[in-house]
C-alpha cells in the first residue's frame, strides 16, 4: 500500500521561529509537491521537486523554502514563521506529470500565534 | 492561464439522492481531469480521472465524463450514502500548464441518513 506521512499531524509556533515540515514517501516516486489548504482557496502549490536536489517555485513560494536531499523526503521550510502561514500543509508525490495521479499525506495543521 | 471553477458547497443531501457536482476548467491544449476527495482528518486521494475528450472515469460508483465542447467534468453518483460525506475537489494537469496540477476550490457534500 503507498504511503506518505507528513512529520506531524498538528503544530503550534510562536511568530518568528523556524519550522520545518517533513514529508517521506515510500513509492520510490520521482515528484513531491507541497500545498497548503485554505478554506475557500483550494489547494495552492508552493514548491514542487522533480528530483533529487532539485526544486523548483509554486504559486506561493514567499516565506517558504524546501530541500531534497534524498529521494523519498521533501521537507517544507518557513523561515520565520508568520501567522499568515497558518493552515492546512499537505505533502504529495506523484510517479510522472501529466496524468499521474498525486498520492498525498494526511496533512500538518499548523498554528502559528 | 489554466483554471478550475466548481461549485460552491456546502451540498447537502439525504441518503440515496442524486449528486451533481459541477466542474468547468480553463485550459490551452488537452488536459487531463481528475477529481480527488478529502474524508475527515485526511488527505487528498484519486477519485477518478479522463485523460481525452469524452472518456468517462468511474469509481464507488462516482462518475464523470470529460466534455470538451464545454470545457467541463461535473462528478455524478445515482445514490449517495452518508459514507460519501467529505470535500470534492476538481483538478486539471496539462503541458502548457507546466505540468502543475491546478485545483478547484472544493465542494464539501453532507449526507444525511
Amino acid at each position: 500500500d503507498v504511503k506518505v506521512t507528513q512529520s506531524s499531524r498538528y503544530l503550534v509556533k510562536r511568530t518568528g521561529e523556524k519550522v520545518f515540515l517533513e514529508c517521506v514517501q515510500d513509492m520510490d516516486h520521482e515528484n513531491m509537491f507541497w500545498y497548503r489548504q485554505d478554506p475557500g482557496l483550494g489547494l495552492r502549490l508552493i514548491y514542487f521537486s522533480y528530483d533529487v536536489k532539485m526544486k523548483e517555485k509554486g504559486d506561493i513560494p514567499e516565506g517558504y523554502s524546501v530541500s531534497r536531499e534524498k529521494k523519498e523526503r521533501f521537507s517544507l521550510i518557513l523561515e520565520s514563521a508568520s501567522t499568515n502561514q497558518t493552515s492546512m500543509y499537505l505533502c504529495a508525490s506523484s510517479l510522472g506529470q501529466v496524468a499521474y495521479e498525486q498520492y498525498f499525506g494526511p496533512g500538518t495543521r499548523l498554528t502559528v500565534t | 492561464g489554466n483554471s478550475v471553477t466548481q461549485m460552491e458547497g456546502p451540498v447537502t443531501l439525504s441518503e440515496e439522492a442524486f449528486l451533481t457536482i459541477n466542474c468547468t476548467y480553463t485550459a490551452t491544449g488537452y488536459p487531463s481531469l481528475f477529481w480527488y476527495v478529502q474524508y475527515p482528518g485526511e488527505g487528498l486521494q484519486l477519485l477518478l480521472k479522463a485523460t481525452k475528450a469524452d472518456d468517462k472515469g468511474s469509481n464507488k460508483g462516482f462518475e464523470a465524463t470529460y466534455r470538451k465542447e464545454t470545457t467541463s467534468f461535473h462528478l455524478e453518483k445515482g445514490s449517495v450514502q452518508v459514507s460519501d460525506s467529505a470535500v470534492y475537489f476538481c483538478a486539471l494537469s496539462g503541458r502548457t500548464g507546466g505540468f502543475k496540477t491546478i485545483f478547484g476550490a472544493g465542494t464539501r457534500l453532507f449526507v444525511k441518513a
